[in-house]
């Protein structure tokens, strides 16, 4: 089985600070991990991901994501929040490399000018 | 770049109505999805398909759902007898391959409001 937890629904930054969501997941075995972007009345937008190898990914936008094998976690940053950030992010995960994923239940970002 | 495409992006039907989702996914494409969204709450998944049939599906892909490639480019979700609680929002989404890349492309969705 496979879960994702965004321990909180809302995060809030001021425009410029860094800013950080969170991941915790639980799969079976070697992890897949994603973070997908949702605009207002759009689709997922794919930010980046983990499979394999460095620690520190990055992705598009200028967000990164730091993968913790030990504390199963995987969350999202960014140094300096813009106001356009300000969106619905989730994280995902599966356990193989085609299937299912499992998503989390959403972190509202808002960055205030 | 090659997006997913899905049509129509909203549709209203009836109670107890048949409907069928449209997708195109990305061509040369392998791995095709079907997610739903109930609004503003998290992502489901609904139904994976690979080589022409379902690889995977949740206890929510019963038996009013059905996918089907009809003809090697569109991916289609079909209800048969709409429930209320059917009205959401459909994802399709596809994947290319099993040696990578390994996201999944998201559609923008089709809205669905079962009355």
């Amino acid at each position: 089985a496979q879960s994702v937890a965004q321990p909180e629904d809302q995060v809030n930054v001021a425009e410029g600070n860094p800013l950080t969501v969170k991941c915790t997941y639980s799969v079976s075995g070697n992890p897949y991990l994603f973070w997908y972007v949702q605009y207002p009345n759009r689709g997922l937008q794919f930010l980046l991901k983990y499979i394999t190898g460095d620690n520190l990914v990055k992705g598009s936008y200028g967000f990164e994501a730091e993968f913790n094998k030990s504390q199963t976690s995987f969350h999202l940053k960014k140094p300096s929040a813009l106001v356009s950030d300000s969106a619905l992010y989730f994280c995902a995960v599966r356990d193989t490399n085609a299937g299912k994923s499992t998503f989390g239940d959403g972190t509202t970002l808002t960055v205030k000018p | 770049e090659p997006e997913v495409t899905q049509t129509p992006s909203h549709q209203v039907t009836q109670m107890g109505q048949e409907v069928i989702l449209r997708c195109v996914p990305i061509s040369n494409h392998l791995y095709f999805y079907w997610y739903r969204q109930i609004l503003g709450q998290k992502v489901e998944f609904l139904v994976s398909f690979y080589n022409n049939e379902i690889s995977e599906k949740s206890e929510i892909f019963d038996d009013q759902f059905s996918v089907e490639r009809p003809d090697g480019s569109n991916f289609t979700l079909k209800i048969r007898s709409t429930k209320l609680e059917d009205s959401a929002m459909y994802f399709c989404a596809s994947q290319g391959s099993r040696t990578g890349p390994y996201e999944q492309y998201f559609g923008p969705g089709t809205r669905l409001t079962v009355t």
